[in-house]
């Protein structure tokens, strides 16, 4: 069966510092692999996708980055953190033959001070 | 127009109480449509895909009506556990096959 780990949990970080969070999934190859961001009282934004390894397409333009060196690694990346940072970071993976259901990883709560 | 719509509630019900959710989409070009339930810090799970001619998982029935755009959540006998946030979502197929999501209906069932 197939699973996704996203770590950490929470994380706190001052404004201006960098950001690296890691979304692994086992048990399927070449899945379409996204980030998605939910601020409080909002809904769940697209960041980015990817198809396939080295492919990453950016929804929206922001201080975010993300990449994809291996099949089942998604990372997301900022250089410095502003306030507007801070939310709710899922990571979620597809089936690559698309139309189907999402599956989420347990997200990560960051705050940015 | 935002692109899934959905009334936030909340939606206040008593246990055994039967309530439906309503979400409406913009793109009439969508093929896939779901129902997750997000509880309160956690990642959204999928609760149940919505078939064209309707589809019943236990105390869950999701129905589909492509002319108007809109997709129904229904939950009949309500539990005190089915308190969460219910979110309607839309596949685009012009982005890696991601999901657009409505903010969610919040539901609340007291004893």
């Amino acid at each position: 069966s197939q699973t996704i780990h996203q770590w950490p949990a929470t994380l706190v970080q001052p404004v201006g510092s960098p950001l690296s969070l890691e979304c692994t999934v086992e048990g399927t190859s070449n899945p379409n692999l996204y980030w998605y961001r939910q601020a409080a009282g909002r809904g769940l934004q697209l960041l980015f996708y990817s198809v396939g390894i080295g492919q990453i397409s950016s929804e929206v333009p922001q201080n975010l980055s993300a990449s994809r060196p291996q099949d089942r690694q998604f990372i997301l990346s900022s250089k410095k953190l502003l306030l507007s940072d801070s939310g709710f970071y899922l990571c979620a993976w597809g089936w690559a033959d698309g139309g189907e259901k999402l599956f989420f990883g347990s997200g990560t709560q960051l705050s940015v001070l | 127009r935002k692109e899934v719509e959905q009334d936030p509630g909340p939606f206040n019900v008593p246990e055994g109480a039967t309530v439906a959710f309503n979400c409406t989409y913009s793109n009439s070009a969508s093929q896939s449509f779901f129902w997750y339930r997000q509880d309160c810090r956690k990642e959204p799970k999928l609760l149940m895909s919505v078939y064209s001619s309707g589809n019943e998982d236990g105390r869950f029935t999701a129905q589909l009506n492509r002319a108007s755009q809109y997709i129904s959540l229904l939950i009949r006998d309500s539990k005190l556990s089915d308190s969460a946030t219910y979110l309607c979502a839309v596949n685009r197929a012009d982005s890696g096959y991601a999901l657009n999501f409505g903010k969610g209906t919040s539901l609340l069932v007291t004893p």
